[in-house]
């Protein structure tokens, strides 16, 4: 069965940092883009980040504008785990954050998300 | 960027009655279109990609259509289960963009 599932999640205050895994199984992790999508209390989805596969463009990365310069994606194939390091965090930060796969037959929907795990921007 | 509209933003219905939920995109994504469902409490769910494909899985009263920039979702007939909140979202641009949201509520 394809799994996600993230950790490092907590309490953290303005301008603290918090690195976010998501370890994956049940699927060729380094064969598929990975994704970061946070939720913030209340809120609609959002997209943050993107991490393509390692074939073709080398794990190329994509951020969105409210997290670029601050948020970094990462990924370890061979641990089969996908990262976002987070610096000089806000309160608007504060949500839940997903890791996803994309698919590329389907193209690149998001098939698999992991369960979430909470971030709370906060002095 | 490319901006995803949903409509409308939230919704009563019946168990039974035919809901249809539209998404219009910024400028043309032809068919990357997707479409997911999330319960309270739950991570999202995709029902639908490349805007009429059915995911596996997912029962057949939920169809989408469109293409270009105005999408739609059709769920035949509402089930329990399927009060939630439906969000589209497109793949066209590296920027992964999803509509606001539409909530499904029993009336």
């Amino acid at each position: 069965e394809e799994q996600l599932l993230e950790s490092g999640g907590g309490l953290v205050q303005p301008g603290g940092s918090l690195r976010l895994s998501c370890a994956a199984s049940g699927f060729m992790f380094g064969s598929y883009a990975m994704y970061w999508v946070r939720q913030a209390p209340g809120k609609g989805l959002e997209w943050v980040s993107s991490i393509t596969s390692n074939g073709g463009s080398g794990g190329t990365t994509y951020y969105a504008d409210s997290v670029k310069g601050r948020f970094t994606i990462s990924r370890d194939n061979s641990k089969n785990t996908l990262y976002l390091q987070m610096n000089s965090l806000r309160a608007e930060d504060t949500a839940v954050y997903y890791c996803a796969k994309g698919v590329p037959w389907l193209l690149d929907a998001f098939d698999i998300w992991g369960q979430g795990t909470m971030v709370s921007v906060s002095s | 960027d490319i901006q995803m509209t949903q409509s409308p933003s939230s919704l009563s219905a019946s168990v039974g009655d035919r809901v249809t939920i539209a998404c219009r995109a910024s400028q043309s994504i032809s068919n990357y279109l997707n479409w997911y469902q999330q319960r309270p409490g739950k991570a999202p769910k995709l029902l639908i990609y490349a805007a009429s494909t059915l995911q596996s899985g997912v029962p057949s009263r939920f169809s989408g259509s469109g293409s270009g920039t105005d999408f739609t979702l059709t769920i035949s007939s509402l089930q329990p289960e399927d009060f939630a909140i439906y969000y589209c979202q497109q793949t066209y641009t590296t920027l992964r963009t999803f509509g606001l949201g539409t909530r499904v509520e029993m009336k």
